[in-house]
């Protein structure tokens, strides 16, 4: 696709249940970061993957939160036994690396609504 | 790792005006200043960045200056209009890496 893409853009959940959100990344970045942001907050760093060396999970709040990257592309953040706290918009970004420029392409980000 | 502080938080101008935000950085070794605006219930879009081997860069009305000697760098919007508003990120990468830390955000409201 043309941009950076995230799924689902909006997810109602109980407290206590399983989410999965998806984010597919330009064709050929090979950073894709996942940022958290809560109402009118900032961008919280969560996690950064960069080609095939180990994520660099260290904004992971907790270890209810997880992340993986699938074949360079694809990723999924999993976040356990949901809080209300997690309510917030899961952002996605991705950029190339290997040029002059480590600009990030964000996504339009899934919304999470923890009841 | 990078730490980036940034300020203020909040800025309001008026029509016409011009508005400043600073931002500082922990590691004398960054060498790339990228400034992203976020416009309500949008994405963080880049708008201009800086490189360490210049000290001034302009795109129309919005320009950032770069002191690395004092490791800060500033992000300058004359002739504000209300379309400027927005939240704006300041980031800078790690030494030796690519991977960016943002600050926390300025809430820059321009009023008619």
């Amino acid at each position: 696709g043309a941009g950076v893409s995230q799924s689902p853009s909006n997810k109602v959940t109980e407290k206590g249940k399983d989410v999965e959100l998806r984010c597919d990344p330009i064709s050929g970045h090979t950073a894709l970061y996942w940022y958290r942001q809560s109402l009118g907050q900032g961008l919280e760093f969560l996690i950064y993957f960069q080609g095939n060396s180990a994520p660099d999970k260290s904004g992971l709040p907790s270890d209810r939160f997880s992340a993986e990257r699938t074949g360079g592309s694809v990723s999924t953040l999993t976040i356990q036994r949901t809080q209300q706290e997690d309510s917030a918009v899961y952002l996605c970004a991705s950029s190339f690396e290997g040029g002059d420029t480590g600009e990030l392409f964000f996504g339009e980000g899934s919304r999470l609504t923890v009841l | 790792g990078e730490n980036v502080e940034q300020h203020p938080s909040t800025l309001s101008v008026q029509e016409g005006d011009s508005a400043v935000i600073k931002c500082t950085y922990s590691d004398s070794a960054s060498n790339y200043f990228p400034w992203y605006k976020q416009e309500l219930g949008k994405r963080p879009q880049l708008i201009i960045d800086i490189r360490s081997n210049v000290g001034e860069k302009k795109d129309q009305r919005i320009a950032v200056t770069l002191n690395k000697t004092a490791k800060h760098f500033s992000l300058h919007i004359t002739e504000t209009q209300p379309e400027d508003s927005a939240v704006y990120f300041c980031a800078a990468p790690r030494a030796g890496s690519y991977q960016l830390t943002f600050g926390k955000g300025t809430k820059l409201s321009v009023i008619p």
